[in-house]
């Protein structure tokens, strides 16, 4: 079945380092990919997503390849800051139609220290 | 409403009893889904409503868990002769239709523990 794999940390830098947090999947057909961030205390948030190979998402500074020949979407951000402290979610749902729901990696607990 | 609401935010119940918990989607949106989110199994996909209709009930961890979703908008939750291993956050989620690239919206969730 469909499965996301990714670090599980926690991860602690320091600001304005560069964050990359690996994510690999296994599915078939073309799923679509997520990644939700959940900051203390709140719900989950989608971050950015990719619907087809070699799309990129972004935002607010983070970005993701879908990367089919490698199953990859890798999160990354050039200079992170305090306020990314949070915990990272890669997910995945089905191919085009069907299987609208997520299946979620374990999660990364980012920790960015002043 | 203006995002997906859940209630309670916290239960704490003792060990057998019932509890229901209650999702109220984003105006409009078709699709409903339930996820339980705890400490040793991470985010897992529990139901999905399309409509009010439940097609795939085999995410549900035991029979003592079901659900129902009426008039295509407010769904609930029920957990019957709660067990200690059923604490967790539970976590609804809304979407225009199910459809895997639709985005899902989260509410805040309700953090039950079971004594």
């Amino acid at each position: 079945g469909n499965s996301v794999t990714q670090m599980e940390g926690p991860v602690t830098l320091s600001e304005e380092a560069f964050l990359t947090i690996n994510c690999t999947y296994t599915a078939t057909g073309y799923p679509s990919l997520f990644w939700y961030v959940q900051y203390p205390g709140e719900g989950l948030q989608l971050l950015l997503k990719a619907t087809k190979a070699d799309d990129k998402g972004s935002n607010k500074g983070f970005e993701a390849t879908y990367r089919k020949e490698t199953t990859s979407f890798h999160l990354e951000k050039g200079s992170v800051q305090v306020s990314d402290s949070a915990v990272y979610f890669c997910a995945l749902s089905g191919d085009g139609g069907s299987q609208g729901n997520l299946i979620f990696g374990k999660g990364t607990k980012l920790s960015v220290k002043p | 409403g203006a995002g997906v609401s859940q209630s309670p935010s916290n239960k704490v119940t003792e060990k057998g009893k019932d509890v229901e918990l209650r999702c109220d989607p984003i105006s409009g949106h078709t699709a409903l889904y339930w996820y339980r989110q705890s400490l040793g199994q991470g985010l897992e996909f529990l139901i999905y409503f399309q409509g009010n209709s439940a097609p795939d009930k085999s995410g549900l961890p035991s029979d003592r868990f079901s659900a129902e979703r009426t008039g295509g908008s407010v769904s609930t939750l029920t957990i019957q002769r709660t067990q200690q291993e059923d604490s967790a956050v539970y976590l609804c989620a809304s979407s225009t239709a199910w459809i895997g690239k639709n985005i899902q919206y989260f509410g805040a969730g309700t953090r039950l523990s079971v004594l």
